[in-house]
């Protein structure tokens, strides 16, 4: 069955860190990988997917992602946050015959320390 | 581009009543709507896809009779929760997608039932 594991349920980092958030998934076709982000109370906004080609994906707001197919995980880095970077983040999986439907991890909040 | 609009925002109702949600699509003509449902501190749970003029496919579990899904437009999808009850407080969040894979997320609804 497919599914999308988030390890980390709460991480909290200082300004100005490199954060690095873990996303394992088990997908038995060719996956399709999306970050999500979401701040309190609101919708998502798309961070960046990842669908094929090069495998070290650029987003938007200084994020990337690295596909690892050997390890079944994409991880979603960022070199230095910021306070406005607190927020949930969800890592999401589609099927690439079937992506109208993804499926979301449990997501990991983010909060950054002063 | 892809912006996606709910409302309202947030909506409150007494117990047995029905309640409209609308989703639009504002700058792209929707395939593809879906409708998700978001308990506190959770991740997303998808409750229904909808294809316009056609009926919604409902996931396992959810009350087809409960949540209506109207998708008449290629612009506008319609939630409505029949006959609310306490239980169905939550927040509810609609998705649009067009051709691609991706979907794009409204702001959410947050219902309260009383």
């Amino acid at each position: 069955a497919q599914s999308v594991t988030q390890p980390d349920i709460h991480i909290t980092v200082s300004e100005g860190a490199s954060l690095e958030l873990r996303c394992n998934y088990s997908y038995g076709a060719t996956p399709y990988l999306f970050w999500y982000v979401q701040s309190p109370g609101q919708g998502l906004q798309l961070l960046l997917k990842y669908f094929s080609g090069d495998t070290l994906v650029q987003g938007i707001k200084g994020f990337e992602a690295e596909f690892k197919r050997s390890q079944s995980s994409f991880n979603l880095r960022k070199p230095s946050v910021h306070w406005s970077d607190a927020a949930e983040y969800f890592c999401a999986v589609g099927a690439k015959s079937s992506a109208s439907k993804i499926i979301f991890g449990s997501g990991t909040r983010l909060s950054i320390r002063p | 581009g892809a912006v996606v609009s709910q409302h309202p925002s947030r909506v409150i109702c007494k117990s047995g009543t029905s309640v409209k949600i609308e989703c639009r699509s504002l700058d792209f003509q929707a395939t593809t709507m879906f409708w998700y449902r978001q308990f506190p501190k959770k991740s997303l749970m998808l409750m229904a896809t909808s294809n316009e003029g056609s009926k919604a496919t409902y996931e396992q579990g959810v009350e087809k009779d409960k949540f209506l899904i109207n998708h008449a437009s290629l612009t506008l999808s319609t939630l409505t929760v029949t006959s609310a009850h306490p239980e169905d407080s939550s927040f509810y969040i609609c998705s649009a997608r067009w051709g691609g894979e991706t979907q794009y997320f409204g702001p959410g609804t947050r219902l309260l039932v009383l």
